[in-house]
């Protein structure tokens, strides 16, 4: 079975510093990781996929196999990264997606 | 640019009724799915339809049913409705083939079961 993990339901941080939200995940497998958010009154969009390597808006985040983690990172927040955030994992091949529970990160300015 | 649109923003519905939500996105997607949003426990899939009249369970899909008779159209239905199922319900689209890839979403729905 394949769970996605995300510790924090709730992230405060202030504007500039440093930003983490958490996420691990549980598959047997090769897995394709993702990140989605969420904007006050918008629709959930995608973030970033581990396969692609990309930077989004300033946020990055690595799939490590050995922790089974893909935490997502950005060096200095902007009020604008106010949203919810959720982790979603599906197997190589598989194109179900299983989400995390979600973090609200709300930036403090 | 991919629109995925559901029938209503707001529903109110009382207990024992059935309940339509309809689903329709404009960009030919085979794949497209129901999930239930709820806090502290994220987006649980209902059911997944990888084609015209195919459908597959999800992780919650008691209580529920779907149907998709043309490929832009997927409907969740609720045969009965209870308390319980009160929730934002959010539909996806994403192309078929090989592999996961960007699934697109409708704005949501928001259930009230009374």
């Amino acid at each position: 079975a394949q769970r996605v993990t995300q510790p924090e339901k709730l992230l405060s941080v202030f504007k500039g510093a440093p930003v983490e939200l958490k996420c691990n995940y549980s598959y047997s497998g090769s897995p394709e990781l993702f990140w989605y958010v969420q904007y006050s009154r918008q629709r959930l969009q995608l973030l970033l996929r581990h396969i692609s390597r990309e930077s989004i808006k300033g946020f990055t985040a690595d799939l490590n196999k050995g922790e089974t983690s893909f935490h997502l990172k950005k060096p200095f927040a902007q009020e604008e990264d106010s949203a919810m955030y959720y982790c979603a994992l599906s197997g190589r091949g598989n194109e179900k997606l299983t989400f995390g529970t979600g973090t609200r990160l709300t930036i403090i300015p | 640019d991919v629109k995925v649109t559901q029938s209503s923003r707001y529903l109110v519905k009382r207990t024992g009724e059935k309940v339509f939500l309809e689903c329709v996105q404009d960009m030919d997607h085979e794949n497209m799915f129901w999930y239930r949003q709820d806090p502290g426990l994220g987006l649980r899939l209902i059911y997944f339809s990888y084609d015209v009249k195919m459908k597959e369970k999800g992780d919650i899909p008691e209580g529920y049913s779907v149907s998709r008779e043309k490929k832009e159209r997927f409907s969740l239905i609720l045969e009965s409705a209870s308390t319980n199922q009160t929730s934002m319900y959010l539909c996806a689209s994403s192309p078929g083939g090989t592999g996961a890839v960007e699934q697109y979403f409708g704005p949501g729905t928001r259930l009230t079961v009374t």
